[in-house]
């Protein structure tokens, strides 16, 4: 199993570009979500989905959108983006359960110049 | 957004040696997990707590959860070199309701354990 994917690994925007960010995971996780982790920072959620074709809002939505048309897959949108967005960018999905621990990918390192 | 919020922010220590890390939340919680981060790669679970235990062993890890403090601390006996790492205490602060899962993360403390 390759459990949480994220593509691309890293990535440089020039401001105003869009861009998305794609999250796989194979273990068949009913929940999934998209971090942000900034430098001294813990990580903050953006958005979550609790399962296909359901997606809300997290701490740090602004200026993001998201999307999970297929259940392994969820997405993460810049439309414009901004160098308030440079970043590292997890991934992370869990069982849908009381006791949840959630499986993290590698991330992505984006930077808005 | 409750927070929660790690001391010490930097540890380093010689290998052999205990590794204590806390962390402090300010509502209530349905359980607090523990990650681990190594440099430039994915968050890592290390162990849960649930509400209604105080203490937790898992290999040469001990994690205490103190609810009427809000705190918890996080144990790692005889350290390692390998051991080095960002750790980060993460909350489930449904309390009752449904949060979907959704954790808040400290800020971390990062551990060097040097040969």
């Amino acid at each position: 199993n390759a459990g949480v994917t994220q593509t691309p690994k890293f990535r440089v925007l020039k401001t105003g570009q869009s861009m998305t960010l794609l999250c796989a995971q194979d273990m068949n996780h009913e929940y999934m979500y998209w971090y942000r982790q900034d430098p001294g920072m813990g990580l903050r959620l953006i958005h979550y989905s609790v399962g296909e074709g359901t997606t809300a809002k997290g701490e740090v939505p602004d200026g993001y959108n998201v999307s999970r048309l297929k259940k392994q897959n969820f997405l993460l949108g810049l439309e414009s983006a901004a160098p308030s967005q440079t970043s590292v960018y997890f991934c992370a999905s869990s069982y849908l359960n009381y006791y949840n621990e959630q499986f993290f990918g590698p991330g992505t390192r984006l930077t808005v110049l | 957004s409750q927070q929660g919020e790690e001391d010490p922010q930097a540890l380093s220590i010689q290998e052999g040696e205990n590794a204590t890390m806390n962390c402090s939340y300010k509502t209530s919680i349905n359980n607090l997990q523990w990650y681990r981060q190594n440099s430039g790669r994915g968050l890592v679970h290390l162990i849960l707590i649930r509400s209604n235990e105080r203490e937790k062993h898992s290999g040469r890890l001990r994690v205490t959860l103190d609810t009427s403090k809000k705190s918890s601390s996080l144990l790692i006996t005889a350290s390692r070199a390998a051991d080095t790492a960002s750790y980060f205490c993460a909350t489930d602060d449904r309390a009752g309701g449904t949060s979907y899962g959704k954790l808040t993360f400290g800020q971390g403390t990062i551990l060097t354990v040097h040969p």
